[in-house]
């Protein structure tokens, strides 16, 4: 069954560094999300993108977050100048219809020092 | 923000059936979807409704009432690995964009 890769896994950074996180959503998906889940509470929406643009975004998704669909296959999130409060599981997702279900990625467990 | 309500938690014995209930608010709603997530792992999918009614998978069942803004999960003949939590989300629409917000989620305890 196609899947969400999400690499990598575990990255570990400084505060104040940037950080880019990589997704390669389901390969006849049109549209793609990005999540965070900070330790213990709830799954928050940060962006969906569709068309090459982003079509939503939340109020957690600020000037130091930006997105790209730099080839055929790759989503990524990009973190200019990280936080602590940063620290989070970040998860990419996919679906085929922006009302259809999306199928999320093992996520990348994003650690800042 | 869109508010969604689910309880905590609940515990329920192996081989018996639960009900995990789940409200929310109905402004812009198209279409409720119910994920399970296992501690430190992803969300998975599990079933979602767009119209009213019962919607069977299985073990898994799901139920909508648009009026009421309300659904719920059913899980039957519960096994030990279903413990997990299990995540109502609810997809807004507005403004040619769409957003599907999470709950809380429920933490489901099955024991022996």
């Amino acid at each position: 069954e196609p899947e969400v890769t999400q690499t990598p896994s575990h990255q570990v950074t400084q505060m104040g560094q940037e950080v880019i996180l990589r997704c390669v959503p389901i390969s006849n998906h049109l549209y793609f999300y990005w999540y965070r889940q900070i330790l213990g509470q709830k799954v928050e929406f940060l962006v969906s993108f569709y068309n090459n643009e982003i079509s939503e975004k939340s109020e957690i998704f600020d000037d130091q977050f930006s997105v790209e669909r730099p080839d055929g296959s790759n989503f990524t999130l990009k973190i200019r100048s990280t936080k602590l409060e940063d620290s989070a599981m970040y998860f990419c997702a996919s679906s085929a219809g922006d009302s259809q279900p999306q199928h999320f990625g093992d996520g990348t467990r994003l650690s800042i020092l | 923000g869109q508010n969604i309500d689910q309880p905590t938690e609940m515990t329920a014995t192996e081989g018996a059936i639960v009900q995990i209930n789940c409200t929310y608010q109905t402004s812009g709603f198209n279409g409720l979807f119910w994920y399970q997530q296992h501690a430190g792992e992803a969300p998975t999918f599990l079933s979602y409704n767009v119209l009213d009614g019962l919607e069977e998978k299985g073990r898994f069942s799901s139920f909508l009432s648009r009026s009421k803004g309300y659904s719920y999960l059913l899980l039957k003949e519960l096994q030990m690995k279903d413990s997990a939590s299990y995540l109502c989300a609810v997809g807004y629409s507005g403004a040619g964009s769409y957003q599907l917000t999470f709950g809380k989620g429920t933490k489901l305890s099955v024991i022996p």
